[in-house]
């Protein structure tokens, strides 16, 4: 059973640029969700999607927007960056079985630094 | 809105000993509650789990009861070991609810 893979695992970006991170969920999960976590914080929750739909979003700006593919891999993508999107971020992938969000299984993130 | 509290670490403890980290937390509704650990260099992986008031979880020797009446989760090992040492996140869903929270996660180290 392949495990959620995250790439990249860090990237360098200026302010105002754009980033583009990526997430394979593990192997018969349907749901992705991407997190961010600031260092020594805990993950604050971007958004999900399930079955390439957006299903659930917390306190981000718009800027912040992703995609689910048919293969329920998953995109993250920030726009105009700023100086505080510096942070680590994580995807989980878990089986919506329509009872509610299953067991969440991370991947090992992608560290992005803003200069 | 809803929200989990968990003690500030971090926490150093000796091998062998007891070991609690304190959670509350604040919601609306009936959440389900969680333990996720984070070692060095590794993923978030969940710990244990609980679903409905009393439920206690247990994994790895670690037990953690769902106590409504002090909305509280407190998570506890009576023997801990350097392997132990990880950063603990005590953690909340609703039912239904697509997200989970997070607290702001409590440092363990274990000396020999």
């Amino acid at each position: 059973e392949t495990g959620v893979t995250q790439s990249p695992t860090h990237l360098i970006k200026t302010r105002g640029q754009q980033v583009t991170l990526r997430c394979s969920s593990q192997s018969g999960h349907n749901t992705v969700s991407w997190y961010q976590q600031a260092l020594g914080q805990g993950p604050q929750f971007i958004f999900q999607y399930y079955r390439e739909e957006e299903n659930g979003r917390g306190n981000f700006p718009p800027r912040f927007s992703g995609l689910q593919f048919p293969n329920y891999s998953s995109e993250l993508n920030v726009n105009a960056l700023e100086l505080d999107d510096s942070a680590l971020y994580l995807c989980a992938s878990s089986l919506t079985s329509g009872r509610g969000t299953g067991e969440l299984f991370f991947g090992e993130g992608s560290r992005l630094t803003v200069l | 809105g809803n929200s989990v509290t968990q003690m500030e670490g971090p926490v150093t403890l000796s091998e062998e000993a007891f070991l609690t980290i304190n959670c509350t937390y604040t919601a609306t509704g009936y959440p389900s509650l969680f333990w996720y650990v984070q070692y060095p260099g590794e993923g978030l992986q969940l710990l244990l789990k609980a679903t409905k008031a009393d439920d206690k979880g247990s994994n790895k020797g670690f037990e953690a009861t769902y106590r409504k009446e002090t909305t509280s989760f407190h998570l506890e090992k009576g023997s801990v070991q350097v392997s132990d040492s990880a950063v603990y996140f005590c953690a909340l869903s609703d039912q239904g609810a697509s997200k989970i929270i997070f607290g702001s996660g409590t440092r363990l180290s274990i000396r020999p």
